[in-house]
Protein backbone atom coordinates (compact mmCIF):
# COMPACT_ATOMS: atom_id res chain seq x y z
CA UNK A 1 0.00 0.00 0.00
CA UNK A 2 1.31 3.47 -0.75
CA UNK A 3 -0.09 4.64 2.41
CA UNK A 4 -1.74 8.17 3.04
CA UNK A 5 -1.29 10.32 -0.33
CA UNK A 6 -1.20 14.23 0.33
CA UNK A 7 -0.09 16.87 -2.17
CA UNK A 8 1.18 19.37 -2.47
CA UNK A 9 4.12 18.54 -0.21
CA UNK A 10 4.72 22.68 -0.30
CA UNK A 11 2.56 25.49 -1.35
CA UNK A 12 3.43 29.01 -1.11
CA UNK A 13 0.75 31.12 -2.06
CA UNK A 14 -0.19 35.00 -1.58
CA UNK A 15 -2.32 36.38 0.72
CA UNK A 16 -6.24 36.32 -0.74
CA UNK A 17 -5.81 33.60 -2.53
CA UNK A 18 -7.84 30.13 -2.33
CA UNK A 19 -5.34 27.21 -0.94
CA UNK A 20 -6.98 23.54 -1.81
CA UNK A 21 -5.04 20.79 -0.07
CA UNK A 22 -5.72 17.27 -1.42
CA UNK A 23 -5.43 13.73 0.88
CA UNK A 24 -6.18 9.79 -0.50
CA UNK A 25 -6.45 8.07 2.47
CA UNK A 26 -5.77 4.31 2.64
CA UNK A 27 -8.17 1.60 1.06
CA UNK A 28 -10.16 0.50 3.45
CA UNK A 29 -9.72 3.03 6.39
CA UNK A 30 -12.87 4.47 7.16
CA UNK A 31 -11.95 7.40 8.71
CA UNK A 32 -10.19 10.46 7.79
CA UNK A 33 -8.58 13.26 9.72
CA UNK A 34 -7.23 16.60 9.05
CA UNK A 35 -4.50 18.31 11.28
CA UNK A 36 -3.29 21.56 11.65
CA UNK A 37 1.10 21.68 13.03
CA UNK A 38 2.39 24.61 13.97
CA UNK A 39 5.29 25.35 16.89
CA UNK A 40 3.03 27.69 19.27
CA UNK A 41 -0.30 25.43 18.73
CA UNK A 42 1.11 22.05 18.45
CA UNK A 43 -0.91 19.78 16.39
CA UNK A 44 -4.71 20.34 16.37
CA UNK A 45 -7.45 18.24 14.80
CA UNK A 46 -9.72 20.52 12.36
CA UNK A 47 -11.81 18.17 11.17
CA UNK A 48 -12.82 14.19 10.68
CA UNK A 49 -14.82 12.26 8.79
CA UNK A 50 -16.20 8.33 9.15
CA UNK A 51 -17.69 6.57 5.81
CA UNK A 52 -17.04 9.93 4.10
CA UNK A 53 -19.18 11.93 6.63
CA UNK A 54 -17.99 15.03 8.43
CA UNK A 55 -18.10 14.01 12.54
CA UNK A 56 -16.37 16.77 14.23
CA UNK A 57 -15.35 19.90 12.41
CA UNK A 58 -15.05 21.91 15.59
CA UNK A 59 -11.60 22.64 15.18
CA UNK A 60 -11.82 24.14 12.33
CA UNK A 61 -10.62 27.70 12.71
CA UNK A 62 -13.05 30.02 10.59
CA UNK A 63 -15.25 29.79 7.54
CA UNK A 64 -12.50 29.97 5.42
CA UNK A 65 -11.56 26.74 5.89
CA UNK A 66 -13.57 24.14 4.58
CA UNK A 67 -13.73 20.49 4.14
CA UNK A 68 -14.65 18.07 1.80
CA UNK A 69 -15.26 13.96 1.25
CA UNK A 70 -16.91 13.30 -1.76
CA UNK A 71 -16.04 9.27 -1.78
CA UNK A 72 -13.67 6.90 0.19
CA UNK A 73 -10.19 7.51 -1.77
CA UNK A 74 -10.14 11.62 -1.60
CA UNK A 75 -11.23 14.48 0.67
CA UNK A 76 -9.55 18.02 -0.04
CA UNK A 77 -9.21 21.27 2.93
CA UNK A 78 -9.76 24.33 1.29
CA UNK A 79 -8.55 27.89 2.70
CA UNK A 80 -10.50 30.97 0.87
CA UNK A 81 -9.33 33.29 1.13
CA UNK A 82 -5.80 32.67 2.93
CA UNK A 83 -3.77 34.57 5.60
CA UNK A 84 -0.51 34.62 6.73
CA UNK A 85 -1.64 33.12 10.15
CA UNK A 86 -2.30 29.77 8.33
CA UNK A 87 1.01 29.11 7.60
CA UNK A 88 0.99 25.72 8.74
CA UNK A 89 1.58 22.09 8.26
CA UNK A 90 -1.10 19.98 6.84
CA UNK A 91 -1.69 16.66 7.70
CA UNK A 92 -3.88 13.54 6.73
CA UNK A 93 -4.59 10.86 8.26
CA UNK A 94 -6.70 7.48 7.70
CA UNK A 95 -7.52 4.77 10.23
CA UNK A 96 -9.24 1.21 10.46
CA UNK A 97 -9.62 0.49 13.91
CA UNK A 98 -8.74 2.76 17.43
CA UNK A 99 -6.41 0.02 17.74
CA UNK A 100 -4.20 0.95 14.81
CA UNK A 101 -3.94 4.79 15.62
CA UNK A 102 -3.26 6.68 12.87
CA UNK A 103 -1.66 6.38 9.64
CA UNK A 104 -0.46 9.62 8.54
CA UNK A 105 0.62 11.38 5.53
CA UNK A 106 3.74 12.98 4.72
CA UNK A 107 2.07 16.78 5.22
CA UNK A 108 1.68 19.79 3.16
CA UNK A 109 3.81 22.59 4.36
CA UNK A 110 1.92 26.10 3.49
CA UNK A 111 3.03 29.41 3.50
CA UNK A 112 1.08 32.63 2.93
CA UNK A 113 2.80 35.72 2.26
CA UNK B 1 -12.50 15.37 28.82
CA UNK B 2 -8.87 13.35 28.08
CA UNK B 3 -6.35 15.15 28.47
CA UNK B 4 -2.24 13.81 27.92
CA UNK B 5 1.05 15.97 29.19
CA UNK B 6 4.16 15.54 28.65
CA UNK B 7 6.21 17.56 30.34
CA UNK B 8 9.86 17.35 28.96
CA UNK B 9 10.01 19.44 26.28
CA UNK B 10 13.21 18.62 25.07
CA UNK B 11 15.72 15.70 26.81
CA UNK B 12 19.38 14.78 25.75
CA UNK B 13 20.96 11.50 25.29
CA UNK B 14 24.33 9.91 24.36
CA UNK B 15 24.71 7.79 21.68
CA UNK B 16 24.12 4.11 22.67
CA UNK B 17 22.65 5.25 26.06
CA UNK B 18 18.50 4.36 27.43
CA UNK B 19 16.82 7.53 27.44
CA UNK B 20 13.08 7.40 29.31
CA UNK B 21 9.96 9.95 28.03
CA UNK B 22 7.44 10.31 30.22
CA UNK B 23 3.39 10.52 29.65
CA UNK B 24 0.96 11.24 31.70
CA UNK B 25 -3.13 11.14 30.94
CA UNK B 26 -6.43 12.14 32.08
CA UNK B 27 -9.31 10.00 31.33
CA UNK B 28 -12.18 8.18 33.00
CA UNK B 29 -12.72 5.86 29.93
CA UNK B 30 -11.45 1.71 30.81
CA UNK B 31 -11.31 1.12 27.32
CA UNK B 32 -8.47 3.40 25.20
CA UNK B 33 -5.16 2.82 23.31
CA UNK B 34 -2.35 4.79 23.86
CA UNK B 35 0.62 5.49 21.67
CA UNK B 36 3.97 7.23 20.64
CA UNK B 37 4.84 8.95 17.56
CA UNK B 38 8.26 9.78 16.20
CA UNK B 39 8.49 13.04 13.86
CA UNK B 40 11.87 13.24 12.51
CA UNK B 41 13.12 16.45 10.62
CA UNK B 42 11.73 15.15 7.64
CA UNK B 43 8.20 15.59 9.57
CA UNK B 44 6.73 12.69 8.92
CA UNK B 45 4.86 11.06 11.78
CA UNK B 46 5.56 7.11 12.65
CA UNK B 47 4.11 5.14 15.05
CA UNK B 48 6.73 3.86 17.06
CA UNK B 49 4.56 1.68 19.94
CA UNK B 50 0.91 1.14 21.37
CA UNK B 51 -0.49 0.17 24.30
CA UNK B 52 -3.91 -1.18 24.68
CA UNK B 53 -5.15 -0.46 28.14
CA UNK B 54 -6.53 -3.54 28.92
CA UNK B 55 -3.60 -5.54 29.03
CA UNK B 56 -1.07 -5.40 31.97
CA UNK B 57 1.77 -6.57 29.69
CA UNK B 58 4.07 -3.47 28.87
CA UNK B 59 4.15 -3.22 24.58
CA UNK B 60 7.81 -3.75 23.15
CA UNK B 61 9.37 -2.83 19.76
CA UNK B 62 12.96 -3.68 19.20
CA UNK B 63 15.08 -1.03 21.10
CA UNK B 64 11.47 0.87 22.41
CA UNK B 65 9.46 -0.33 25.40
CA UNK B 66 6.95 1.43 27.32
CA UNK B 67 6.32 1.40 30.54
CA UNK B 68 2.51 1.69 31.63
CA UNK B 69 1.02 2.39 34.99
CA UNK B 70 -2.73 2.32 34.22
CA UNK B 71 -3.65 3.43 38.07
CA UNK B 72 -1.46 6.03 37.94
CA UNK B 73 -2.39 7.45 34.33
CA UNK B 74 1.40 7.02 32.90
CA UNK B 75 2.73 5.60 30.09
CA UNK B 76 6.66 6.10 29.50
CA UNK B 77 8.75 5.64 27.07
CA UNK B 78 12.08 3.85 26.87
CA UNK B 79 14.81 3.75 23.89
CA UNK B 80 17.72 1.60 24.87
CA UNK B 81 21.23 1.46 22.95
CA UNK B 82 20.11 5.41 21.45
CA UNK B 83 21.41 5.85 17.84
CA UNK B 84 21.37 9.00 15.74
CA UNK B 85 18.16 8.25 13.81
CA UNK B 86 16.50 8.53 16.91
CA UNK B 87 16.66 12.34 16.84
CA UNK B 88 13.15 13.09 16.91
CA UNK B 89 10.10 14.84 17.96
CA UNK B 90 7.90 12.55 20.41
CA UNK B 91 4.81 12.93 20.65
CA UNK B 92 2.12 10.31 23.53
CA UNK B 93 -1.51 10.05 22.21
CA UNK B 94 -4.42 8.69 23.65
CA UNK B 95 -8.04 7.30 21.83
CA UNK B 96 -10.57 6.17 23.17
CA UNK B 97 -12.01 2.87 22.30
CA UNK B 98 -15.07 1.73 21.10
CA UNK B 99 -14.62 3.08 16.86
CA UNK B 100 -11.97 4.05 14.45
CA UNK B 101 -13.61 7.61 14.83
CA UNK B 102 -12.82 8.33 18.14
CA UNK B 103 -9.62 10.86 17.82
CA UNK B 104 -6.07 10.48 18.47
CA UNK B 105 -5.40 13.42 22.06
CA UNK B 106 -1.80 14.54 21.31
CA UNK B 107 0.60 15.23 24.17
CA UNK B 108 2.48 18.75 23.72
CA UNK B 109 5.60 16.46 22.62
CA UNK B 110 9.03 16.23 24.28
CA UNK B 111 11.88 17.07 21.36
CA UNK B 112 15.00 14.09 21.63
CA UNK B 113 18.43 15.13 21.03
CA UNK B 114 21.18 12.12 20.49
CA UNK B 115 25.04 13.12 21.29
CA UNK B 116 27.10 10.99 19.48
Amino acid sequence: DAGVIQSPRHEVTEMGQEVTLRCKPISGHNSLFWYRQTMMRGLELLIYFNNNVPIDDSGMPEDRFSAKMPNASFSTLKIQPSEPRDSAVYFCASSFKALYGYTFGSGTRLTVV
Amino acid sequence: AQTVTQSQPEMSVQEAETVTLSCTYDTSESDYYLFWYKQPPSRQMILVIRQEAYKQQNATENRFSVNFQKAAKSFSLKISDSQLGDAAMYFCAYRRGGGATNKLIFGTGTLLAVQP
